[in-house]
């Protein structure tokens, strides 16, 4: 079974300081990866995607990751980092065919400090 | 457009109440997840459905769980009896199809079973 690991349980920067979170993944073949973000008190909200092709991906609210075959990684990156971009933040994965579920990892809070 | 909706955001029970647990997709989604989101396992995929109809329902922990779409516009997740270690914040989720892969998550259901 395909299994995501976010190494960085908590990450604190400071505000205008630039981002990485990191995302490693364990599955035989290129899954379908994601990012969502969960604001306190909120439901997760998508951030980017990744299926094929260019394997940097912009998303909202100015992140982009990028996937990497050979070290089974998809990390997120934002060059300047806001306030508001405090929150806890999940990698997904899913195998795509037939199976549509998304396995995620255990997330990374990200505090930003003024 | 309303988002997913989840009702109610908090709830307290006591040991071996039946809890119920609803959620209304966004309008013209097909498909509906039910999450768990726990500190010691993260988020986790309870039970989907797709044209109302229980897809995978392999995450749901025991009989004690059991998960309904009547209709397109409305889905239930209920236990009964209730313990302690359900105590755990449950998220619904909607996607257009099964196969678009993103998910438009509720605010959640924060439940506490002493």
């Amino acid at each position: 079974a395909q299994s995501v690991t976010q190494p960085d349980i908590h990450i604190t920067v400071s505000e205008g300081a630039s981002l990485e979170l990191r995302c490693n993944y364990s599955y035989g073949a290129t899954p379908y990866l994601f990012w969502y973000v969960q604001s306190p008190g909120q439901g997760l909200q998508l951030l980017l995607k990744y299926f094929s092709g260019d394997t940097l991906v912009q998303g909202i609210k100015g992140f982009e990751a990028e996937f990497k075959r050979s070290q089974s990684s998809f990390n997120l990156r934002k060059p300047s980092v806001h306030w508001s971009d405090a929150a806890e933040y999940f990698c997904a994965v899913a195998i795509g065919g037939s199976n549509y579920k998304l396995t995620f990892g255990k997330g990374t809070l990200l505090t930003v400090n003024p | 457009d309303a988002g997913v909706i989840q009702s109610p955001r908090h709830e307290v029970t006591e040991m071996g109440q039946e809890v119920t647990l609803r959620c209304k997709p966004i309008s013209g989604h097909n498909s509906l997840f039910w999450y768990r989101q726990t500190m010691m396992r993260g988020l986790e995929l309870l039970i989907y459905f797709n044209n109302n109809v229980p897809i995978d329902d392999s995450g749901m922990p025991e009989d004690r769980f059991s998960a309904k779409m009547p209709n397109a516009s409305f889905s239930t997740l209920k236990i009964q009896p209730s313990e302690p270690r359900d105590s755990a914040v449950y998220f619904c989720a909607s996607s257009l199809t099964e196969d678009s892969y993103e998910q438009y998550f509720g605010p959640g259901t924060r439940l506490t079973v002493t």
